[in-house]
């Protein structure tokens, strides 16, 4: 199975500033099949994008994803105070379909 | 709008079973799929399996192969997750979460709100 690994592990950041996650594959991601979540405490994940950079449904611009084959970043343009909580990355470009380990946006 | 409802939460001991209901509404059932993911306490995201709606057919993670069976219901619009010979290491938020109705592999929008499954004795 692929394995997506996540960094950095947690990113501390002031509203306003720039967020570039990472997350890197053990092996290429077909088709560019990466998705994005984010996770507040107490809540289910949320899909942000899909097809590495596809923005879902009623997701702000500031969003943004890109990269392919084994290497893919989730940028937050300019942080706003809801935009802390954790964000997984999944591939489901071959099953059984993986996420990484999480990396935690936490103010500064 | 498109939801998915879970089941409440549960606490079972070692070695029983556990069947958590996803009720889904605001939109066609049967033109998608069902996936099932969980998390344990603190822990990242873990893929179960998934059903379609469309059809009934599956696919599970391996190791979950022999104690886990999904299935759906399509007068009700709900999908069903069913564990059994339950652990400790079960113990965890086990979310649905609607996919396509014909391949396993996919993104998952929106998720239900999640059911929390405690396994102790």
């Amino acid at each position: 199975e692929i394995v997506l690994t996540q960094s950095p592990g947690t990113l501390s950041l002031s509203p306003g500033e720039r967020a570039t996650l990472s997350c890197r594959a053990s092996q290429s991601v077909s088709s560019s099949y990466l998705a994005w979540y984010q996770q507040k405490p107490g809540q289910a994940p949320r899909l942000l994008i899909y097809g590495a950079s596809s923005r879902a449904t009623g997701i702000p611009d500031r969003f943004s994803g890109s990269g392919s084959g084994t290497d893919f970043t989730l940028t937050i343009s300019r942080l706003e105070p809801e935009d802390f909580a954790v964000y997984y990355c999944q591939q489901y470009g071959s099953s059984p379909e993986t996420f990484g380990q999480g990396t935690k946006v936490e103010i500064k | 709008q498109v939801q998915l409802v879970q089941s409440g939460a549960e606490v079972k001991k070692p070695g029983a079973s556990v069947k958590v209901s996803c009720k889904a509404s605001g939109y066609t059932f049967t033109s998608y799929g069902i996936s099932w993911v969980r998390q344990a306490p603190g822990q990242g995201l873990e893929w179960m399996g998934w059903i379609s709606a469309y059809n009934g057919n599956t696919n599970y993670a391996q190791k979950l192969q022999g104690r886990v069976t999904m299935t759906t219901d399509t007068s009700t619009s709900t999908a069903y997750m069913e564990l059994r010979s339950l652990r400790s290491d079960d113990t965890a938020v086990y979310y649905c979460a609607r996919g396509p109705a014909t391949t396993p592999t996919s993104w998952f929008d929106p998720w239900g709100q999640g059911t929390l499954v405690t396994v102790s004795s």
